[in-house]
């Protein structure tokens, strides 16, 4: 597609249960991120996945928290036992780290808005 | 750790500009982006500097000065739609560290 498409938009789910939440990146990115922004607050790295490596997991809040990449492309993040403080918006972005002048720049998706009753 | 500090909001009068400073701390540094994020949407690329001086592009332009962790983003002109919050991010190891933005208003 032309832009990074994250699905769902918006989740609304209970105390406890398990949210997955899935990001196509922009084809031939071969750098996928996910942030978190809460109401208020500046985004907050979360995973960072770059081609075959190890993601770099350092901004994992919690071992709730995890996320992986299928086939260098596709991502999921997901939240198992979610707690009212995990209601924020998730923000996936790719890049293309090989790529000219502002090689690092990350292109947004829309974003998905989860809200944990 | 990351110390990215930038104002919580300004207004402004359409037609004028606005400069949004933005002071950073950071153990290392691969450049400093500006994004604009109108509400409910995804946060959208306007500037990236790694050399010390001013960018410019359009209406819009950006310094840096490395030696002394600062930045601003200047708006010239400012039409109702650059009401929106910016944000200033500095990257290290391709990651990259937000602060909390600054929500501009422009007034008619």
């Amino acid at each position: 597609g032309a832009g990074v498409s994250q699905s769902p938009s918006n989740k609304v789910t209970e105390k406890g249960k398990d949210v997955e939440l899935r990001c196509d990146p922009i084809s031939g990115h071969t750098a996928l991120y996910w942030y978190r922004q809460s109401l208020g607050q500046g985004l907050e790295f979360l995973i960072y996945f770059q081609g075959n490596s190890a993601p770099d997991k350092s901004g994992l809040p919690s071992d709730r928290f995890s996320a992986e990449r299928t086939g260098g492309s596709v991502s999921t993040l997901t939240i198992q036992r979610t707690q009212q403080e995990d209601s924020a918006v998730y923000l996936c972005a790719s890049s293309h780290p090989l790529l000219g002048d502002a090689s690092e720049t990350q292109y947004f998706g829309p974003g998905t808005r989860l809200l944990v009753l | 750790g990351q110390n990215i500090d930038q104002p919580t909001e300004m207004t402004a009068t359409e037609g004028a500009i606005v400069q949004i400073n933005c002071t950073y701390q950071t153990s290392g540094f691969n450049g400093l982006f500006w994004y604009q994020q109108h509400a409910g949407e995804a946060p959208t690329f306007l500037s990236y500097n790694v050399l010390d001086g001013l960018e410019e592009k359009g209406r819009f332009s950006s310094f840096l000065s490395r030696s002394k962790g600062y930045s601003y983003l200047l708006l010239k002109e400012l039409q109702m739609k650059d009401s929106a919050s910016y944000l200033c991010a500095v990257s290290s190891d391709y990651k990259l560290s937000f602060g909390a933005g600054t929500t501009v208003t422009v007034r008619a």
